[in-house]
């Protein structure tokens, strides 16, 4: 199994909204990533987990929020979020860098709508 | 701090016509990958490239890596339609081995158009 699931792969939400994306990924990987990418950039990391804990936070906004309850799933909570949040949320996995590479898998990602 | 540079931004092709997208990358890295996306869609990874004058080739693509020069290609070879789409490379930040995750830096891609 070399997927990345994400879920919703759609999502519309209000600015007082509380929601969650939610990623999965069965190929033992102890590296999961979260990525916000805006129309015609490219992908922009947000949070990088290893052996389910927090290893990078890039000073992104309190409105987000990620978890890591287990080492196949990857959860980032959304709360009080702007407009100018509307993006393609990608999640992506990897090996641990130093032990095969590092290349990283990326789901399908959630088309995130904040109105 | 990793600054990833790709040139062109914007490359519109003839089909059966040969190119290369260009990738410099500002300080040290010995990994770099790239990456294919469609519209709308996610980032499907092509070629992980480790070391120096590391070359990979699948199908019309190659890409090739020169990290003393801090430098990656990717070749395309008699370009076809279904080639069009946006490609990303992408380098880690060193640093960040041993035990933590490196930040994967991407360059801006280069949006290819393959017209017949």
């Amino acid at each position: 199994d070399t997927e990345v699931t994400q879920t919703p792969k759609h999502l519309v939400m209000g600015m007082t909204n509380k929601k969650s994306l939610k990623c999965e990924q069965h190929m033992g990987h102890r590296a999961m990533y979260w990525y916000k990418q805006k129309a015609k950039k490219p992908p922009e990391l947000m949070f990088v987990y290893s052996y389910e804990k927090l290893s990078i936070n890039e000073s992104v906004p309190s409105r987000f929020s990620p978890e890591c309850p287990n080492s196949s799933l990857l959860n980032l909570h959304l709360h009080a979020l702007q407009p100018e949040d509307s993006a393609l949320y990608l999640c992506a996995s990897s090996h641990v860098l130093r032990d095969r590479g590092g290349e990283q898998y990326f789901g399908p990602g959630t088309r995130l709508t904040v109105t | 701090e990793l600054k990833v540079e790709q040139n062109p931004l914007f490359l519109s092709m003839q089909e059966g016509k040969n190119y290369t997208i260009y990738c410099n990358y500002s300080t040290t890295s010995d990994r770099l990958y790239w990456y294919r996306q469609d519209p709308g869609k996610s980032l499907e990874s092509l070629f992980v490239l480790l070391s120096n004058g590391a070359v990979k080739q699948e199908g019309r693509l190659m890409a090739s890596l020169d990290t003393k020069a801090r430098l990656s290609t990717l070749h395309i070879t008699a370009a076809v339609h279904d080639l069009s789409a946006t490609y990303f490379c992408a380098v880690v930040e060193r640093g960040n081995y041993g035990g933590s995750q490196g930040n994967l830096i991407f360059g801006k891609g280069t949006k290819l158009s393959v017209k017949p």
